[in-house]
């Protein structure tokens, strides 16, 4: 059984550019969510997507946008980079089966020089 | 919204010892859950726990929900163990996010 995969590992992107995560939830999950860290801090919520919408979203501005496709999978895209952005992006799954455990991929480390 | 503070913010131990971490919550919540993680930032699930006690080899947890409170054991420490515990609530309003702690930083010196 296949855990939350995420895609890329690591990304060095410039900033004002734009960047897309991906990530697949874990088999029979239906919600994702994902999730910010910064260097020394705890994981911030970003936003969550179930049936393919936007439930819930956290205090990030709108160039953080998501989607979430009919297989459950999502992407998460930063548009116009800034070096604050710099971070551990984390996605995050639940559903059916798990309760209400949440599970987490392995993240993807973004650098903006 | 929710606050959650974790302490102690760091603990450096002797293998073998005995450590206790702490949770508290500033209400009530659905969901509580406790991670570690690794030194590649993976989080990996150790415990979900919203009341009552749960252990799982070395490690046990407890949560006091009426008091607003959870604690994470580790037993017999060993050096794997070091890295950034996490914990992670679910408030009932505004559901289906977790808010975390700052983490305690465990560090197992041989």
């Amino acid at each position: 059984d296949a855990g939350v995969t995420q895609s890329p590992t690591h990304l060095i992107k410039t900033r004002g550019q734009q960047v897309t995560l991906r990530c697949s939830p874990k088999s029979g999950h239906d919600t994702v969510s994902w999730y910010q860290q910064a260097l020394g801090q705890g994981p911030q919520f970003i936003f969550q997507y179930y049936e393919e919408e936007e439930r819930q979203r956290g205090n990030f501005p709108d160039r953080f946008s998501g989607h979430q496709f009919p297989n459950y999978s999502s992407e998460l895209n930063v548009n116009a980079l800034l070096l604050g952005d710099s971070a551990l992006y984390l996605c995050a799954s639940r559903g059916v089966g798990s309760g209400n455990t949440i599970y987490f991929g392995e993240g993807s480390w973004l650098t903006v020089v | 919204g929710i606050q959650v503070e974790q302490s102690p913010p760091d603990l450096i131990l002797q293998e073998g010892a005995n450590s206790t971490l702490r949770c508290n919550f500033s209400d009530s919540v659905n969901n509580l859950q406790w991670f570690h993680q690794n030194p590649w930032g993976q989080l990996i699930n150790l415990f979900y726990i919203p009341s009552g006690t749960k252990q799982n080899g070395r490690l046990s947890a407890t949560t006091v929900a009426t008091e607003r409170y959870s604690l994470l054991y580790i037993s017999s420490s060993q050096t794997t163990d070091s890295g950034v515990y996490f914990c992670a609530v679910e408030p009932i309003q505004g559901a289906q996010k977790l808010v975390f702690g700052q983490g305690t930083r465990l560090t197992i010196n041989p």
